[in-house]
């Protein structure tokens, strides 16, 4: 079935650091979204893109919607250690047959 | 109040139980969604109720049974499962129908089947 790759799977970083990951697809969507999920807790939504080529910041968050509606970016500036835990993009396609698909992962570690 | 709220937190079950798992939001969100993940997966949606009917079941096998009392509470019950339905199982909320991606979510319910 439809999958979204996030690449990379993992990474580990220094305090400070910029952080860039992408959700790529195969197919189209209509809505991407960019979560964050911390061990025990259900994920929480960071960012939320609507248009082709939209570009989005929450703080230190900062995502795109690429222009193909293939993909997505999602770059952490100065990453501090809270910034732990697994980021999941999530496509939704809502043309015909409904589909709400979230990404393989990245998990990011900071090392202070 | 701007959380969902899922009990038990913890379930362990045989295969041959029935019990139930509860989700309730008070933030006048209108779908509601069931997921199960995998330890180190993502969430695969199960099903969604918007304004209070089933409008997506993602080919669930029948001994999940969604319900959706009112518009606050969503209930999936559980009979008959396998040692592989094993997972943490999230509610999650959004303000409209299912065409709204903004997602809240529980904080789940981790399940074992014996």
């Amino acid at each position: 079935g439809q999958q979204l790759n996030q690449s990379p799977q993992s990474m580990f970083i220094q305090e400070g650091e910029d952080v860039s990951m992408n959700c790529t697809s195969s197919s189209i969507f209509n809505t991407w979204l960019w979560y964050k999920q911390e061990p025990g807790e259900g994920p929480v939504l960071l960012i939320a893109l609507y248009k082709a080529g939209e570009l989005t910041s929450n703080g230190r968050l900062t995502a795109q919607f690429g222009i193909t509606r293939k993909d997505s970016f999602l770059n952490i500036s100065a990453s501090i250690p809270s910034d732990v835990g697994i980021y999941f993009c999530a496509g939704i396609f809502t043309s015909g047959t409904y589909k709400y698909i979230f990404g393989t992962g990245t998990r990011l570690k900071v090392l202070a | 109040d701007t959380e969902v709220t899922q009990t038990p937190k913890h379930l362990v079950m045989g295969m041959t139980n029935k019990k139930s798992l509860k989700c309730e939001q008070h933030m006048g969100h209108r779908a509601m969604y069931w997921y199960k993940q995998k330890a180190k997966k993502p969430p695969e949606l199960m099903f969604v109720y918007s304004y209070e009917k089933l409008s997506i079941n993602e080919s669930v096998p029948s001994r999940f049974s969604p319900e959706c009392p009112n518009s606050s509470l969503l209930n999936l019950h559980l009979h008959a499962l396998q040692p592989e339905d094993s997972a943490l199982y999230l509610c999650a909320s959004s303000p409209q129908g299912e065409e709204d991606g903004e997602q809240f979510f529980g904080p789940g319910t981790r399940l074992t089947v014996l």
